[in-house]
């Protein structure tokens, strides 16, 4: 089965960094590109990052754009936000979603993780 | 960045009864890059349809996607009491992607 597990969220002081990580399983992560979108507590989904299956093609939302960083290992089927100065307006539930490109997008998505910036 | 509007905020149904959710993009989207999620609460979205009108593994056919341009739409013909949920749509043609704001389907 497909498996999307996302790991690394937490509390964060304004200004401070996170890193967050997406395990996958159950199919050959190398051939899929993939995507992280959060959600704010009670708001809708907000697309932040894809990258393609070799991690040359990214894209950020503007309101990430260079604070965040996205990047993937495919040897360990993994892939990664690096968050920094962090603003209160970052908490939300993060999730990991798989795009494999083509017509079908977004099919399958972790369980989020949650990332709360507060002093 | 392509914004999308859904409406209505929230459609107020019985069972039974069938479900219209629009959604208008600020520019012309390749119907090929359009998408609608399921979402309820505390878990996360689930793929309904993408590519405006194909439904993913597993939904079933009472869902049905249309639309083209700037106007796309998402029918439940008859809704079950597991549809009552929060419903997103996407454009995934051009980056930024965007997501809509969602309607929630909520029992009447």
């Amino acid at each position: 089965d497909v498996q999307l597990v996302e790991s690394g969220g937490g509390v964060v002081q304004p200004g401070g960094s996170l890193r967050l990580s997406c395990a996958a399983s159950g199919f050959t992560f190398r051939n899929y590109e993939m995507n992280w979108v959060r959600q704010a507590p009670g708001k809708g989904l907000e697309w932040l990052s894809y990258i393609d299956i070799v991690g040359k093609t990214i894209y950020y939302a503007d309101s990430v754009k260079g604070r965040f960083t996205i990047s993937r290992n495919n040897a360990k089927s993994s892939l990664y936000l690096q968050m920094n100065s962090l603003r209160t307006e970052d908490t939300a539930v993060y999730y990991c979603a798989r795009d494999p490109s083509g017509t079908v997008s977004f099919d399958y998505w972790g369980q989020g993780t949650l990332v709360t910036v507060s002093s | 960045e392509i914004e999308l509007t859904q409406s209505p905020g929230t459609l107020s149904l019985s069972p039974g009864e069938r479900a219209t959710l629009s959604c208008r993009a600020s520019q012309s989207v390749d119907s090929k890059f359009f998408g609608w999620f399921q979402q309820k609460p505390g878990q996360p979205p689930r793929l309904l349809i993408y590519g405006t009108s194909s439904r993913a593994t597993g939904i079933p056919d009472r869902f049905s996607g249309s639309g083209s341009g700037t106007d796309f739409t998402l029918t439940i013909s008859r809704l079950e009491p597991g549809d009552f949920a929060v419903y997103y749509c996407l454009q995934y043609d051009k980056s930024p992607f965007t997501f809509g704001p969602g309607t929630k389907v909520e029992i009447k």
